[in-house]
């Protein structure tokens, strides 16, 4: 099984300050067909996580262009360049390059 | 829009048996793989199981491999994930996820539906 870490655990932001959650996985998460899984997630309180960037640096439809990816191999880094009040909440890293699918333990991040 | 709906959750006792269900509208359902993927009580994620567009490959954690069964009704735009033997750690807050792309490999989860609550308890 594939660990996944993140640090820090929690995080507490002053508004329109960048903030940034590294994620590190315990193999490479390069598949052979030059894609590297790695998936980044945010839960809000009280709802379903959602995804924000998929493939290590990739951001989903809809998804600010406040945050962004980026890392290779078994070290990942999301970042978010000016930190809103509705960004509050976990966010997990999750690999899919191999089964079972795993999640890091989670990032809280609140607004000071 | 599209929109995943869990139903079925409840109490059950240790050893018990439940089916929970996950019915999908807004998409063509049996274009993409599907998974579940439980929360526990102030806990983090866990991925539980995964099953392809046509239902020919199911995959499963191994806390749950030999009592959790995944399926599909692609006509029913539905899946289920049939929970024997429950136990006390198995009590979790269960998603049902659409794979983000329609790929055979390597998705991510998008979106997710809110959750059927599983307690385990007797």
């Amino acid at each position: 099984e594939i660990v996944m870490t993140q640090t820090p655990l929690s995080l507490s932001v002053t508004p329109g300050q960048p903030a940034s959650i590294s994620c590190k996985s315990s193999q490479s998460l390069l598949h052979s067909d030059g894609k590297t899984y790695l998936y980044w997630y945010l839960q809000k309180p009280g709802q379903p996580p959602q995804l924000l960037i998929y493939e290590v640096s990739n951001r989903f439809s809809g998804v600010a262009d406040r945050f962004s990816g980026s890392g290779s191999g078994t070290d990942f880094t999301l970042r978010i360049s000016r930190v809103e009040a509705e960004d509050v909440g976990v966010y997990y890293c999750m690999q899919s390059m191999r089964l079972p699918k795993t999640f890091g333990p989670g990032t809280k991040v609140d607004i000071k | 829009e599209v929109q995943l709906v869990e139903s079925g959750g409840g109490v059950v006792r240790p050893g018990g048996s439940l089916r929970i269900s996950c019915a999908a509208s807004g998409f063509t359902f049996g274009a993409y793989a599907m998974s579940w993927v439980r929360q526990a009580p102030g806990k983090g994620l866990e991925w539980v199981s995964a099953i392809n567009r046509n239902g020919g490959y199911t995959a499963y954690a191994d806390s749950v491999k030999g009592r959790f069964t995944i399926s599909r009704d692609n006509a029913k735009n539905s899946l289920y994930l049939q929970m024997n033997s429950l136990r006390d750690e198995d009590t979790a807050l269960y998603y049902c996820a659409r794979a983000h792309i329609s790929t055979d490999y390597g998705e991510g989860f998008d979106p997710w539906g809110q959750g059927t609550l599983v307690t385990v308890s007797s």
